[in-house]
């Protein structure tokens, strides 16, 4: 059972919005704003797309965009392209100087 | 071109000792806090270790404490994992990642291409 709880799958049309949900506790999610977003093509390594909550890093794209509200954080991708089918993960620094993962969210664009 | 390579991976029998690699180019490695992370064959990730820029301080994840090892040279721009006692379920991909300059703990902004652990008798 992973530290961070994500829906298992979301779907949606290329153009549509989708949101991706990562609940934690006060622990991690809801006592930082280190939450980070990571996308996971298959077989591949994983790419950083979100970190620090909203901030997004050199080069990627920003249909990405991240938020946190209590313990939850969130990644929206907007105007969904099939190149965004793929695995995504939260993370969160938690207070005993570890990190936690996401149980991971496959995007489907149908 | 910055980059992490792994190396090290391999089939191993359970109860023995494994040492993995991770080279790194193109950055001031010395500099850097790294970190490993692995994905058991069709599964999600999970945080292993972390070993500060200079060595002194190292983070382990509770699955692996005591068993795991992460040790770097920095005069050889490697990082490294000792891993102890294979158990099956150490099976997995095992990537290691730069943490990001300028950011928050600890969001990971280089990866290498992973090594893959395979514990099988």
């Amino acid at each position: 059972q992973s530290a961070l709880t994500q829906p298992a799958s979301v779907s949606g049309s290329p153009g549509q919005s989708i949101t991706i949900s990562c609940t934690g506790t006060n622990s991690d999610v809801g006592g930082y704003d280190y939450v980070s977003w990571y996308q996971q093509h298959p077989g591949k390594a994983p790419k950083l797309i979100i970190y620090d909550v909203s901030n997004r890093p050199s080069g990627v794209s920003n249909r990405f965009s991240g938020s946190k509200s209590g313990n939850t954080a969130s990644l929206t991708i907007s105007g969904l392209q099939d190149e965004d089918e793929a695995d995504y993960y939260c993370t969160s620094y938690r207070h005993t100087s570890s990190l936690a993962f996401g149980g991971g969210t496959k995007v489907t664009v149908l | 071109q910055v980059q992490l390579v792994e190396s090290g991976g391999g089939v191993v029998q359970p109860g023995r000792s494994l040492r993995l690699s991770c080279a790194a180019a193109g950055f001031t490695f010395s500099t850097y806090a790294i970190h490993w992370v692995r994905q058991a064959p069709g599964k999600g990730l999970e945080w292993v270790a972390v070993i500060s820029n200079d060595g002194s301080n190292k983070y382990y994840a509770d699955s692996v404490k005591g068993r795991f090892t992460i040790s770097r040279d920095n005069s050889k721009n490697t990082l490294y994992l000792q891993i102890n006692s294979l158990r099956a379920e150490d099976t997995a991909v095992y990537y290691c990642a730069r943490q990001k300059e300028g950011a928050g703990p600890w969001a990971l902004d280089i990866w290498g291409q992973g090594t893959m652990v395979t514990v099988s008798s």
